[in-house]
Protein backbone atom coordinates (compact mmCIF):
# COMPACT_ATOMS: atom_id res chain seq x y z
CA UNK A 1 0.00 0.00 0.00
CA UNK A 2 0.89 3.94 -0.03
CA UNK A 3 3.70 4.95 2.15
CA UNK A 4 4.11 8.71 2.82
CA UNK A 5 6.94 10.09 5.17
CA UNK A 6 7.29 13.36 6.04
CA UNK A 7 10.12 15.71 7.00
CA UNK A 8 10.76 17.73 9.31
CA UNK A 9 8.99 16.22 12.75
CA UNK A 10 9.62 19.52 14.43
CA UNK A 11 10.43 23.24 12.82
CA UNK A 12 10.62 26.10 14.40
CA UNK A 13 11.44 29.01 12.48
CA UNK A 14 11.41 33.31 13.35
CA UNK A 15 8.54 35.33 12.89
CA UNK A 16 8.69 36.50 8.95
CA UNK A 17 11.12 33.65 7.73
CA UNK A 18 9.72 30.75 5.51
CA UNK A 19 9.24 27.41 6.52
CA UNK A 20 9.17 24.45 4.12
CA UNK A 21 8.15 20.65 4.90
CA UNK A 22 8.65 17.60 2.82
CA UNK A 23 6.87 14.50 2.17
CA UNK A 24 7.40 11.48 -0.13
CA UNK A 25 5.05 9.03 -1.14
CA UNK A 26 5.15 5.86 -2.84
CA UNK A 27 2.38 4.63 -4.94
CA UNK A 28 2.08 6.48 -8.46
CA UNK A 29 -0.84 5.57 -8.64
CA UNK A 30 -2.07 8.27 -5.98
CA UNK A 31 -2.99 11.58 -7.85
CA UNK A 32 -4.10 13.70 -5.01
CA UNK A 33 -2.02 15.62 -2.42
CA UNK A 34 -4.10 18.00 0.49
CA UNK A 35 -1.90 19.43 3.26
CA UNK A 36 -3.68 20.39 6.48
CA UNK A 37 -3.20 22.15 9.65
CA UNK A 38 -4.49 21.49 12.99
CA UNK A 39 -4.39 23.30 15.80
CA UNK A 40 -4.56 22.70 19.64
CA UNK A 41 -7.82 20.29 20.32
CA UNK A 42 -8.98 20.34 17.09
CA UNK A 43 -9.60 18.42 14.01
CA UNK A 44 -7.46 18.98 10.65
CA UNK A 45 -8.44 21.13 8.68
CA UNK A 46 -7.74 21.08 4.74
CA UNK A 47 -5.24 24.61 3.56
CA UNK A 48 -3.99 23.79 0.34
CA UNK A 49 -4.27 20.75 -1.71
CA UNK A 50 -2.78 19.81 -5.42
CA UNK A 51 -3.55 17.52 -7.90
CA UNK A 52 -1.52 15.15 -9.96
CA UNK A 53 -1.58 16.93 -13.38
CA UNK A 54 -0.82 20.60 -11.41
CA UNK A 55 2.73 20.74 -10.63
CA UNK A 56 2.43 23.97 -8.25
CA UNK A 57 -0.13 25.57 -6.62
CA UNK A 58 -0.48 28.90 -4.52
CA UNK A 59 -3.00 30.42 -2.13
CA UNK A 60 -1.77 33.55 -0.63
CA UNK A 61 1.62 32.75 1.69
CA UNK A 62 1.02 29.11 1.15
CA UNK A 63 2.25 27.26 -1.83
CA UNK A 64 2.49 22.86 -2.50
CA UNK A 65 4.96 22.26 -5.37
CA UNK A 66 4.77 18.43 -6.79
CA UNK A 67 7.44 16.56 -8.49
CA UNK A 68 5.50 13.38 -9.65
CA UNK A 69 8.70 11.41 -10.92
CA UNK A 70 10.31 11.62 -8.08
CA UNK A 71 7.48 10.95 -6.30
CA UNK A 72 7.41 14.14 -3.31
CA UNK A 73 5.50 16.98 -2.42
CA UNK A 74 6.53 20.09 -0.52
CA UNK A 75 4.90 22.38 1.45
CA UNK A 76 5.76 26.33 1.79
CA UNK A 77 4.60 28.98 4.66
CA UNK A 78 6.30 32.26 3.46
CA UNK A 79 6.20 35.37 5.69
CA UNK A 80 5.26 33.01 8.78
CA UNK A 81 3.48 34.45 11.41
CA UNK A 82 2.34 33.36 15.67
CA UNK A 83 -0.77 32.13 14.25
CA UNK A 84 1.17 29.46 11.50
CA UNK A 85 2.15 27.42 14.61
CA UNK A 86 0.31 24.16 14.35
CA UNK A 87 0.98 20.43 13.55
CA UNK A 88 0.68 19.86 9.28
CA UNK A 89 -0.02 16.67 7.83
CA UNK A 90 0.38 15.98 4.51
CA UNK A 91 -1.42 12.68 2.78
CA UNK A 92 -1.52 11.19 -0.53
CA UNK A 93 -5.05 9.59 -1.91
CA UNK A 94 -5.91 7.76 -5.37
CA UNK A 95 -9.18 9.15 -5.23
CA UNK A 96 -12.40 7.99 -5.49
CA UNK A 97 -11.48 4.35 -6.84
CA UNK A 98 -10.13 3.78 -3.16
CA UNK A 99 -12.70 5.81 -1.22
CA UNK A 100 -10.99 9.03 -1.07
CA UNK A 101 -8.70 7.68 1.47
CA UNK A 102 -6.10 9.64 2.53
CA UNK A 103 -2.51 8.18 3.99
CA UNK A 104 -1.14 10.72 5.90
CA UNK A 105 2.61 11.49 6.84
CA UNK A 106 3.48 11.39 10.33
CA UNK A 107 3.30 15.56 10.99
CA UNK A 108 5.05 18.27 11.32
CA UNK A 109 5.02 20.36 14.70
CA UNK A 110 5.72 23.92 13.45
CA UNK A 111 6.20 26.87 16.19
CA UNK A 112 6.74 30.29 14.79
CA UNK A 113 8.72 32.21 17.25
CA UNK A 114 7.33 36.13 17.94
CA UNK B 1 -23.26 25.78 9.16
CA UNK B 2 -21.59 22.98 7.01
CA UNK B 3 -19.76 20.64 9.65
CA UNK B 4 -19.18 17.18 10.62
CA UNK B 5 -19.87 16.83 14.48
CA UNK B 6 -18.97 13.65 16.93
CA UNK B 7 -19.84 12.45 20.13
CA UNK B 8 -18.58 12.10 22.99
CA UNK B 9 -15.78 14.04 22.65
CA UNK B 10 -13.91 12.25 25.25
CA UNK B 11 -14.59 9.23 26.72
CA UNK B 12 -13.26 7.18 29.58
CA UNK B 13 -13.99 3.34 29.70
CA UNK B 14 -12.85 -0.14 30.25
CA UNK B 15 -11.47 -2.92 28.64
CA UNK B 16 -14.78 -5.37 27.21
CA UNK B 17 -17.32 -2.47 27.52
CA UNK B 18 -18.89 -1.98 24.32
CA UNK B 19 -19.23 1.58 23.09
CA UNK B 20 -20.51 3.44 20.13
CA UNK B 21 -19.23 7.28 18.50
CA UNK B 22 -21.56 8.83 16.66
CA UNK B 23 -20.36 10.72 13.74
CA UNK B 24 -23.34 13.43 11.55
CA UNK B 25 -22.09 15.32 8.57
CA UNK B 26 -24.74 17.98 7.17
CA UNK B 27 -23.41 18.50 3.67
CA UNK B 28 -25.20 15.68 2.34
CA UNK B 29 -21.41 14.11 0.97
CA UNK B 30 -21.59 10.33 -0.16
CA UNK B 31 -18.41 9.33 1.28
CA UNK B 32 -17.37 9.37 5.19
CA UNK B 33 -14.05 7.63 7.26
CA UNK B 34 -13.00 6.90 10.26
CA UNK B 35 -9.43 7.65 11.51
CA UNK B 36 -7.32 7.27 14.11
CA UNK B 37 -4.25 9.84 14.90
CA UNK B 38 -1.48 8.14 17.08
CA UNK B 39 1.91 9.88 18.02
CA UNK B 40 4.28 9.82 15.36
CA UNK B 41 2.21 8.00 13.10
CA UNK B 42 -0.32 10.28 11.72
CA UNK B 43 -3.70 9.53 10.70
CA UNK B 44 -4.55 6.25 10.09
CA UNK B 45 -7.87 4.99 8.14
CA UNK B 46 -10.04 2.34 10.11
CA UNK B 47 -13.22 2.15 7.91
CA UNK B 48 -14.53 3.84 5.27
CA UNK B 49 -17.99 4.19 3.61
CA UNK B 50 -18.64 5.45 -0.20
CA UNK B 51 -22.73 5.41 0.30
CA UNK B 52 -25.53 4.04 2.03
CA UNK B 53 -24.90 0.01 3.18
CA UNK B 54 -21.58 0.49 1.49
CA UNK B 55 -18.92 0.14 4.12
CA UNK B 56 -14.89 -1.19 3.74
CA UNK B 57 -11.93 -1.91 5.86
CA UNK B 58 -8.97 0.77 6.41
CA UNK B 59 -5.86 0.31 6.97
CA UNK B 60 -6.89 -0.54 10.62
CA UNK B 61 -9.85 -2.18 10.61
CA UNK B 62 -9.39 -5.02 13.61
CA UNK B 63 -11.41 -4.38 16.67
CA UNK B 64 -13.98 -1.41 14.92
CA UNK B 65 -17.18 -1.77 13.20
CA UNK B 66 -18.92 0.23 11.10
CA UNK B 67 -22.42 0.75 9.61
CA UNK B 68 -23.83 3.49 7.19
CA UNK B 69 -27.90 3.38 7.33
CA UNK B 70 -28.49 6.56 6.48
CA UNK B 71 -26.10 9.38 4.64
CA UNK B 72 -25.96 11.21 6.95
CA UNK B 73 -24.42 9.07 9.71
CA UNK B 74 -21.57 6.77 10.51
CA UNK B 75 -21.29 5.59 13.55
CA UNK B 76 -18.24 3.84 14.87
CA UNK B 77 -18.86 0.68 17.37
CA UNK B 78 -16.34 -1.14 19.58
CA UNK B 79 -17.63 -4.24 20.86
CA UNK B 80 -14.97 -4.97 23.14
CA UNK B 81 -12.49 -2.15 23.50
CA UNK B 82 -8.96 -3.07 24.53
CA UNK B 83 -6.10 -0.75 26.15
CA UNK B 84 -4.14 -0.28 22.25
CA UNK B 85 -7.49 1.03 21.04
CA UNK B 86 -6.66 4.22 23.26
CA UNK B 87 -6.46 6.77 20.60
CA UNK B 88 -7.57 9.88 19.38
CA UNK B 89 -10.40 9.35 16.53
CA UNK B 90 -11.38 11.49 13.91
CA UNK B 91 -14.49 11.11 11.69
CA UNK B 92 -14.38 12.81 8.04
CA UNK B 93 -16.39 12.91 4.72
CA UNK B 94 -16.63 14.43 1.19
CA UNK B 95 -18.47 14.99 -1.41
CA UNK B 96 -17.26 12.45 -3.43
CA UNK B 97 -17.91 13.60 -7.07
CA UNK B 98 -17.00 16.84 -8.89
CA UNK B 99 -14.56 18.84 -8.86
CA UNK B 100 -14.22 19.35 -5.48
CA UNK B 101 -15.43 15.71 -4.55
CA UNK B 102 -11.45 14.95 -2.76
CA UNK B 103 -11.99 17.22 -0.44
CA UNK B 104 -12.46 15.65 3.12
CA UNK B 105 -13.61 17.43 6.22
CA UNK B 106 -13.13 16.35 9.34
CA UNK B 107 -14.57 16.36 12.95
CA UNK B 108 -13.38 17.67 16.09
CA UNK B 109 -12.25 14.39 17.26
CA UNK B 110 -12.77 12.09 20.61
CA UNK B 111 -10.43 11.39 22.75
CA UNK B 112 -10.77 7.85 23.75
CA UNK B 113 -9.03 6.29 26.88
CA UNK B 114 -9.73 2.12 27.83
CA UNK B 115 -8.29 1.18 31.07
Amino acid sequence: GENVEQHPSTLSVQEGDSAVIKCTYSDSASNYFPWYKQELGKGPQLIIDIRSNVGEKKDQRIAVTLNKTAKHFSLHITETQPEDSAVYFCAASKGRAAGNKLTFGGGTRVLVKP
Amino acid sequence: EAQVTQNPRYLITVTGKKLTVTCSQNMNHEYMSWYRQDPGLGLRQIYYSMNVEVTDKGDVPEGYKVSRKEKRNFPLILESPSPNQTSLYFCASSLGTGSSGYEQYFGPGTRLTVT
